[in-house]
């Protein structure tokens, strides 16, 4: 089955900074690859999302890559500020053997960003 | 749009007892999938219905176990519990309508705690 590992497990940085978190997956057949912001004690929230026919996608200060040749996709953050502190995770999506999809997630990132 | 509700919000149990949590989906959601998330594991794919229907599963034991009615809300449900079933048990929903990927919205969780 599907493998995604997650890297780095904790990331600080200083405001202003930008931030990168990368995830690898193991199954080529995966096609769907979303990003998730969990902040203490609330809901994991999408954040961007991007599919195996696209190679990067922006949304203001976030920005996803994908290098489906290598089987791995990158989170951007810029110009980081404080209210970005969360676990953020990846995850990847695949058919498997029911031909419905289901997500696999990484370990998860601990992002600090200090003032 | 209302939001992924999930009820109730906590629970404490006893080993050896069962328990049923309750998630209502996205007005218009016909998908509905459970995770498991622990400090230890991460996020762990339980199972997915669509339509009243068992379409994926993960890798749990039997003793977790699902539903879904006709206007789309779900429970699980969990025999016999133990202590390592403590965890946050998050459902999403989607309106997946194909084999790509799709948009999963969580829920704020059912915090279960196994005494």
């Amino acid at each position: 089955g599907e493998n995604v590992e997650q890297h780095p497990s904790t990331l600080s940085v200083q405001e202003g900074d930008s931030a990168v978190i990368k995830c690898t997956y193991s199954d080529s057949a995966s096609n769907y690859f979303p990003w998730y912001k969990q902040e203490l004690g609330k809901r994991p929230q999408l954040i961007i999302d991007i599919r195996s026919n696209v190679g990067e996608k922006k949304d203001q200060r976030i920005a996803v890559t994908l290098n489906k040749t290598a089987k791995h996709f990158s989170l951007h953050i810029t110009e980081t500020q404080p209210e970005d502190s969360a676990v953020y995770f990846c995850a990847a999506s695949n058919p498997g053997n029911t031909g419905f999809q289901k997500l696999v997630f990484g370990t998860g990132t601990r992002l600090l960003v200090s003032p | 749009k209302a939001g992924v509700t999930q009820t109730p919000r906590y629970l404490i149990k006893t080993r050896g007892q069962q328990v049923t949590l309750s998630c209502s989906p996205i007005s218009g959601h016909r998908s509905v999938s459970w995770y498991q998330q622990t400090p230890g594991q991460g996020l762990q794919f339980l199972f997915e219905y669509f339509s009243e229907t068992q379409r994926n599963k993960g890798n749990f034991p039997g003793r977790f176990s699902g539903r879904q009615f006709s206007n789309s809300r779900s429970e699980m449900n969990v025999s016999t519990l133990e202590l390592g079933d403590s965890a946050l048990y998050l459902c999403a929903s989607s309106s997946q309508t194909g084999i790509i990927g799709y948009e999963q919205y969580f829920g704020p969780g059912t915090r279960l705690t196994v005494t």
